[in-house]
């Protein structure tokens, strides 16, 4: 079952640009977290966020959680080509990590 | 050492074949997991091992038998797949079952003929 929903499904944009996702969730959580997939590979773990926490950054990156609104966010500034690929929310409850659909960047040079 | 492990990284198998899948991690996770992933898709929770013991399986068809020999290792066992079963196989640990980061292996493209 999924639990997160991203959006957009695709984004497309400049290298330098800015860059933001959007992941909503149906149930309460304990924390989100965001992932990054290059073509066909494994994921690769970017930023967790607990449920008592609003925003996070770390580098590049900056996440927001809205409890009120069961939605996070994940900003990536000042993009690179190598940003390319795919973004997935995830939320944890239980023993178990829960995808959304994800989002495709494409930062083009 | 923060890598898991999977071999192989290809598969090609027929339908009547067995084979396994494994994974290995050397981090002392005691939470292990195997995701099957179609394309353009998200993950899809099949299995999670805590502490060696199965703790969830997803309604996931008798065909795939998963195992956990000991803390840092994790096989799931073929046999008689489908075409649909076609997809990347991934397998990831975490420290503990909930509220920590989960580490992925490379996975394991299986392709069923």
């Amino acid at each position: 079952s999924q639990q997160g929903e991203e959006d957009p499904q695709a984004l497309s944009i400049q290298e330098g640009e800015n860059a933001t996702m959007n992941c909503s969730y149906k149930t309460s959580i304990n924390n989100l977290q965001w992932y990054r997939q290059n073509s066909g590979r494994g994921l690769v773990h970017l930023i967790l966020i607990r449920s008592n926490e609003r925003e996070k950054h770390s580098g590049r990156l900056r996440v927001t959680l809205d409890t009120s609104k069961k939605s996070s966010s994940l900003l990536i500034t000042a993009s690179r080509a190598a940003d390319t690929a795919s973004y997935f929310c995830a939320t944890d409850y239980g023993q178990n990590f829960v995808f959304g659909p994800g989002t495709r960047l494409s930062v083009l040079p | 050492d923060t890598e898991v492990t999977q071999t192989p990284k290809h598969l090609v198998m027929g339908m009547t074949n067995k084979k396994s899948l494994k994974c290995e991690q050397h981090m002392g996770h005691r939470a292990m997991y195997w995701y099957k992933q179609k394309a353009k898709k998200p993950p899809e929770l099949m299995f999670v091992y805590s502490y060696e013991k199965l703790s969830i399986n997803e309604s996931v068809p008798s065909r795939f038998s998963p195992e956990c020999p000991n803390s840092s290792l994790l096989n799931l066992h073929l046999h008689a797949l489908q075409p649909e079963d076609s997809a990347l196989y991934l397998c990831a640990s975490s420290r503990g079952p909930q509220g920590t980061e989960a580490f992925f292996g490379q996975g394991t493209r299986l392709t069923v003929v």
